[in-house]
């Protein structure tokens, strides 16, 4: 069975600061996706970022970039010039390729950017 | 396009009543799955379904029935409620080609 870990419960970071989030997994797929899910106070699920395993470039959307390791099996999300609007729970998660939608779901880390 | 919607976003139950949690989604996904989310749990899935007429079991079903008569619509239906499933409930769906799903914005409920 797959699992997805998040070491850090909670982290804090300094407005304009750089900050990463850890994600660990565990799966003896070979394709799947990988997703960084943002949970602001409005309860609302939104993704940040996604990986495919099979791209060995890292994603990058504007501020958000990862560090996929596949063989480390590690994949971070590093948040640049951190905004106020940046505060939230962030999830990490696992889908294998193909055959059923099954998303795995780390426990999440608070991110809390402080004026 | 509404995306993914929820109906209703706060409920109080009591102990042994039933309901019927409503979700829809307008963008023709195959797949839909529901998920409970607890303090310091992450995301659980309950049930998921594949297609119309094609549901199964996730990591924490006891408690809840699911079916899907349309693309559209995913009901999740708890059928005598419990204290153990106050909870937020999301709904999500995809497209079987692309990976990450679409949410919901949850249902809060709480049973007493």
């Amino acid at each position: 069975a797959q699992t997805v870990t998040q070491s850090q419960p909670e982290m804090s970071v300094q407005e304009a600061e750089t900050v990463t989030l850890s994600c660990t997994y565990d799966t003896s797929e070979n394709n799947y996706y990988l997703f960084w899910y943002k949970q602001p106070p409005s309860r609302q699920m939104i993704l940040v970022i996604r990986q495919e395993a099979y791209k060995q470039q890292n994603a990058t959307e504007n501020r958000f970039s990862v560090n996929f390791q596949k063989a480390a099996k590690s994949f971070s999300l590093k948040i640049s010039d951190s905004q106020l609007g940046d505060t939230a729970m962030y999830f990490c998660a696992f889908r294998p390729q193909g055959g059923s939608e099954k998303l795995v779901f780390g426990k999440g880390m608070k991110l809390t950017v402080n004026p | 396009n509404a995306g993914v919607t929820q109906t209703p976003k706060f409920q109080v139950l009591k102990t042994g009543q039933s309901m019927t949690l409503q979700c829809a989604q307008d963008m023709n996904h195959e797949y839909m799955s529901w998920y409970r989310q607890d303090p310091g749990m992450g995301l659980r899935l309950i049930h998921y379904s594949v297609g119309a007429g094609i549901t199964d079991q996730g990591e924490v079903p006891n408690g809840y029935n699911v079916s899907r008569s349309t693309t559209e619509d995913f009901p999740l239906r708890l059928l005598s409620a419990a204290p153990s499933q106050t909870s937020v409930y999301f709904c999500a769906s995809s497209h079987q080609t692309v990976g990450e799903q679409y949410f919901g914005p949850g249902t809060r409920l709480t049973v007493t």
